[in-house]
């Protein structure tokens, strides 16, 4: 069965540190990985994904991602924060053998605050 | 394109009454998503379509949830009776392989 984990419920950095989100999966099958972002009141929006291509993943915003099928990991980063980047962010994995990326499992999410 | 589209965005309601959610999906998307988010379990899939066919609603809580895809652009949740159990944001997405999943902006249910 499929699940993902994201260590830290919240995450704060500086204005223009380094954004680094962590996230882990357990998959039966070759996954297929997704980083969505949430911000107040909104639905998730898709920042990038993983389909078994390049391992390192540029999605949109600056943030990039890079799979690790040795350490199970889908890590976020970005390499300097901006203020509008503070949002809750999911990782989650597709549930089958990837061929449907709408099922998908969803770890608990990190708030990530941006201090000026 | 307008995404897809969830009614109400606020709902309050006293417990035992009928709630019903809707959701329009974007054109063209063959598949639908209904996911419930709440501070303690996070994002639960509830129940998916595929081409207007439920396919998968293991997620659905209890039998007092139903839900509905009548055609290819409108979808109901509906909670009879409701509890404040239920209060939580309903989310309703769609999607057409190979693209990803695409989130309307949610319904705040609360259930007094």
């Amino acid at each position: 069965a499929q699940s993902v984990t994201q260590l830290g419920s919240h995450v704060s950095v500086s204005e223009g540190a380094l954004v680094l989100l962590r996230c882990n999966y357990s998959s039966s099958v070759p996954p297929y990985l997704f980083w969505y972002v949430q911000y107040p009141n909104q639905g998730l929006q898709l920042l990038l994904k993983y389909t078994s291509a390049a391992t390192l993943v540029k999605g949109i915003n600056g943030f990039e991602a890079e799979f690790k099928k040795s350490e199970t990991s889908f890590h976020l980063t970005k390499p300097s924060a901006h203020m509008s980047d503070a949002a809750e962010y999911f990782c989650a994995v597709s549930v089958g053998r990837g061929g449907s990326q709408g099922n998908l499992i969803f770890g608990k999410g990190t708030k990530l605050s941006v201090k000026p | 394109d307008a995404g897809v589209i969830q009614s109400p965005r606020h709902e309050v309601t006293e417990m035992g009454q009928e709630v019903t959610l809707r959701c329009k999906p974007i054109s063209g998307h063959n598949s639908l998503f209904w996911y419930r988010q709440t501070m303690m379990r996070g994002l639960e899939l509830l129940i998916y379509f595929n081409n207007n066919v439920p396919i998968d609603d293991s997620g659905m809580p209890e039998d007092r949830f139903s839900a509905k895809m009548p055609n290819a652009s409108f979808s109901t949740l509906k909670i009879q009776p409701s509890e404040p159990r239920d209060s939580a944001v309903y989310f309703c997405a769609s999607s057409a392989p190979p693209s990803p999943l695409h989130f309307g902006n949610g319904t705040r249910l609360t259930v007094t």
